[in-house]
């Protein structure tokens, strides 16, 4: 199926664990993106990426890292978790084209750090 | 850094009533987009605005672009409850592909 899926859509790990969350879109959009989104908050940018072995911090990267070797993945790592890092992900992708194109997102990894 | 600030971040009315959504920022954005999410769902697209000044209407929902590019409103007619949901507005800056989502505004519209 065409579309944009996360996975898990549930994980609870231990602090100092290292996770990773895996996205994978079937569009062959050139942009990526993770944010994550916190109670009652808007997205926060993580990491994006414009193409394949092409990514960029966002506004709060720290302590996440990612990869895009191929451009329909783009996994997001959290080497070392935090209880601070507990929060919803969520993985978009976007045509490259100028001009306002839509981002489409997965359903969301709700991750806790216990 | 580029900011977009939303207000306001919580809004509770009765159904019938009008509000507005206001989504700011001191940085020029290539185009903004409206966004709707549900509880447990990523959010999903409303509206798209490309051209200063530009005002777009979706049904009860009227969309608007500011002229220096910087600012947008929502404007919702005679909400209904079916309207309730988190409002995000997201954005791109002149000459990044960096796309940045407003900080939200929760609205709960009461029957």
């Amino acid at each position: 199926d065409a579309g944009i899926t996360q996975s898990p859509r549930y994980k609870i790990t231990e602090t100092g664990r290292q996770v990773t969350l895996m996205c994978h879109q079937t569009w062959s959009h050139s942009y990526m993106f993770w944010y994550r989104q916190d109670l009652g908050h808007g997205l926060r940018l993580i990491y994006y990426s414009a193409a394949a072995d092409i990514t960029d911090k966002g506004e709060v990267p720290d302590g996440y890292v990612v990869s895009r070797s191929k451009t329909e993945n783009f996994p997001l790592t959290l080497e070392s978790a935090t209880r601070s890092q507990t929060s919803v992900y969520f993985c978009a992708s976007k045509e490259g084209a100028k001009g306002g194109t839509e981002a489409f997102f997965g359903q969301g990894t709700r991750l806790t750090v216990v | 850094t580029q900011l977009l600030e939303q207000s306001p971040q919580f809004l509770s009315i009765q159904e019938g009533e009008n509000l507005t959504v206001y989504c700011n920022s001191s940085s020029v954005f290539s185009s903004l987009q409206w966004y709707r999410q549900e509880p447990g769902e990523g959010p999903v697209l409303l509206v798209t605005v490309v051209t200063g000044g530009e005002v777009k209407k979706l049904k009860r929902l009227t969309f608007q672009f500011g002229d220096a590019r910087k600012d947008s409103s929502l404007h919702i007619t005679a909400a209904q409850p079916g309207d309730t949901g988190l409002y995000l507005c997201a954005g791109e800056g002149s000459g990044t592909y960096k796309y940045i989502f407003g900080t939200g505004t929760r609205l709960k519209v009461l029957a």
